[in-house]
C-alpha cells in the first residue's frame, strides 16, 4: 500500500532563517506530487506540482522554492523566512489513473511557525 | 482560471441538525471530488462524483453533482460530533490539477 511522509511536523524557525521541508511517498511510481500552505482556519493554497523528475511547477510567486531530486521525494525550501510564511504545509501525491480522477492523497503536514 | 467556491465558510449546528455545504464552479467540471479535515490534521478524499445528477451516500452523507456539472452538495443528515472538521470540494477538468474548493468549517456542539 502507498504511504507518504513529511517531516518535521512541527518547526519554529526565525525570520531569516532557511527552510528544507521533505515529503517522501512509498509504494508508488511516478506520482504527480503537490506542496499546499494553509493558513490557520482557512482553505488549501496550492504552491507547487511536479509531474516528474526535475519538473516543477509554481503556482503562487514567493521566497519558497521546490525539488524533485528522486522520483518519491519531494522537498520544499527557502533561504531566508518572512513572518507570512508561518502555516500549515501539507505534501499530497496522486496518480492520474484515468480522464480526470486524479485523487490527491495528504501527508501529516508540518506547522511552521516563523517568529 | 479555475475557480470553486463554497458556501458556507462556516456553520455551527446541535448534535442531530441536518448540515448541507454547496460547491460552485465557474467552469464544467470532469468530475468533483470531496474531501473532511479533522481540526489539527489532514485533508482525507471522502468520495468522487462522476456523472452528471450523480448521486451518493456514504451512511449518513449525500453526495450530489449537479446536472450541468458545475456544482456539488454534501449534505449529512443527524449530525453528530464527529462530523466536526472542515469540508472541501475539489474539482478537475480533463486532465488538468484539481483545484479545491474554498472550504467549509463545520462545528457541532453535543
Amino acid at each position: 500500500s502507498q504511504t507518504i511522509h513529511q517531516w518535521p511536523a512541527t518547526l519554529v524557525q526565525p525570520v531569516g532563517s532557511p527552510l528544507s521541508l521533505e515529503c517522501t511517498v512509498e509504494g508508488t511510481s511516478n506520482p504527480n506530487l503537490y506542496w499546499y500552505r494553509q493558513a490557520a482556519g482557512r482553505g488549501l493554497q496550492l504552491l507547487f506540482y511536479s509531474v516528474g523528475i526535475g519538473q516543477i511547477s509554481s503556482e503562487v510567486p514567493q521566497n519558497l522554492s521546490a525539488s524533485r531530486p528522486q522520483d518519491r521525494q519531494f522537498i520544499l525550501s527557502s533561504k531566508k523566512l518572512l513572518l507570512s510564511d508561518s502555516g500549515f504545509y501539507l505534501c499530497a501525491w496522486s496518480v492520474m489513473v484515468g480522464f480526470g480522477t486524479d485523487t490527491q492523497y495528504f501527508g501529516p503536514g508540518t506547522r511552521l511557525t516563523v517568529l | 482560471g479555475q475557480q470553486v467556491m463554497q458556501i458556507p465558510q462556516y456553520q455551527h449546528v446541535q448534535e442531530g441538525e441536518d448540515f448541507t455545504t454547496y460547491c460552485n464552479s465557474s467552469t464544467t467540471l470532469s468530475n468533483i471530488q470531496w474531501y473532511k479535515q479533522r481540526p489539527g490534521g489532514h485533508p482525507v478524499f471522502l468520495i468522487q462524483l462522476v456523472k452528471s445528477g450523480e448521486v451518493k451516500k456514504q451512511k449518513r452523507l449525500t453526495f450530489q453533482f449537479g446536472e450541468a456539472k458545475k456544482n456539488s452538495s454534501l449534505h449529512i443528515t443527524a449530525t453528530q460530533t464527529t462530523d466536526v472538521g472542515t469540508y472541501f470540494c475539489a474539482g478537475t477538468k480533463g486532465f488538468q490539477k484539481l483545484v479545491f474548493g474554498t472550504g467549509t468549517r463545520l462545528l457541532v456542539s453535543p
